[in-house]
């Protein structure tokens, strides 16, 4: 059972680039969302849906878009990288969100703007 | 302005010590949930708490919800290397909204 999947695991960019990154779980699970990580900051949302087809803004999504077409894959884009996007980026996905309802997280993409 | 606040943001002491870590926020919780995160993965659930007053305890570490469900507090007895990470508190559900929003952490490191 491989669980969450981000793909790639690493990636140097160079400013104004654009990159797509891949985020594939096999739980059958509704919910997915995207982090960005930075050192002190624990994990902040950029992104996430509630289902195939809906995505909805979460506190950082200023310079990212989303899609869900298929209810397994969540992609993340970036059209024009800057410098400040520099972070690691970690997917999760969750069956619902009730009441402790457990997160499972992929192991994260670095990402490095140059 | 972050919707979770967790203190101490960086933490270090010697093996066999005991510790508590908080998670604080001005909004009342419908449940809060600690994830710990180690070098180069993503963070796992450690525990979910939904009852005001909640107490659950995991091997040596203790979890407490504070009783307005406002607050929890995680307390590690004896604390070993291998406790050594990232502890991330997290909420969800916030006025009836899907997302689920974390803290910034506590970064722990047990000496030997």
């Amino acid at each position: 059972n491989a669980g969450v999947t981000q793909t790639p695991k690493f990636r140097v960019l160079k400013t104004g680039q654009s990159m797509t990154l891949l985020c594939a779980q096999d739980m059958n699970h509704e919910y997915m969302y995207w982090y960005r990580q930075d050192p002190g900051m624990g994990l902040r949302l950029i992104h996430y849906s509630v289902g195939e087809g809906t995505t909805a803004k979460g506190e950082v999504p200023d310079g990212y878009n989303v899609s869900r077409l298929k209810k397994q894959n969540f992609l993340l884009g970036l059209e024009s990288a800057a410098p400040s996007q520099t972070s690691v980026y970690f997917c999760a996905s969750t069956p619902l969100r009730g009441r402790g309802t457990e997160a499972f997280f992929g192991q994260g993409t670095r990402l490095t703007v140059v | 302005t972050q919707l979770l606040e967790q203190s101490p943001q960086f933490l270090s002491i010697q093996e066999g010590e005991n510790l508590t870590v908080y998670c604080n926020s001005s909004s009342v919780f419908s449940s809060l949930q600690w994830y710990r995160q180690e070098p180069g993965e993503g963070p796992v659930l450690l525990v979910t708490v939904v009852t005001g007053g909640e107490v659950k305890k995991l091997k040596r570490l203790t979890f407490q919800f504070g009783d307005a469900r406002k607050d929890s507090s995680l307390h590690i007895t004896a604390a070993q290397p291998g406790d050594t990470g990232l502890y991330l508190c997290a909420l969800g559900g916030i006025q009836g909204a899907q997302k689920l929003v974390f803290g910034q952490g506590t970064r722990l490191t047990i000496n030997p």
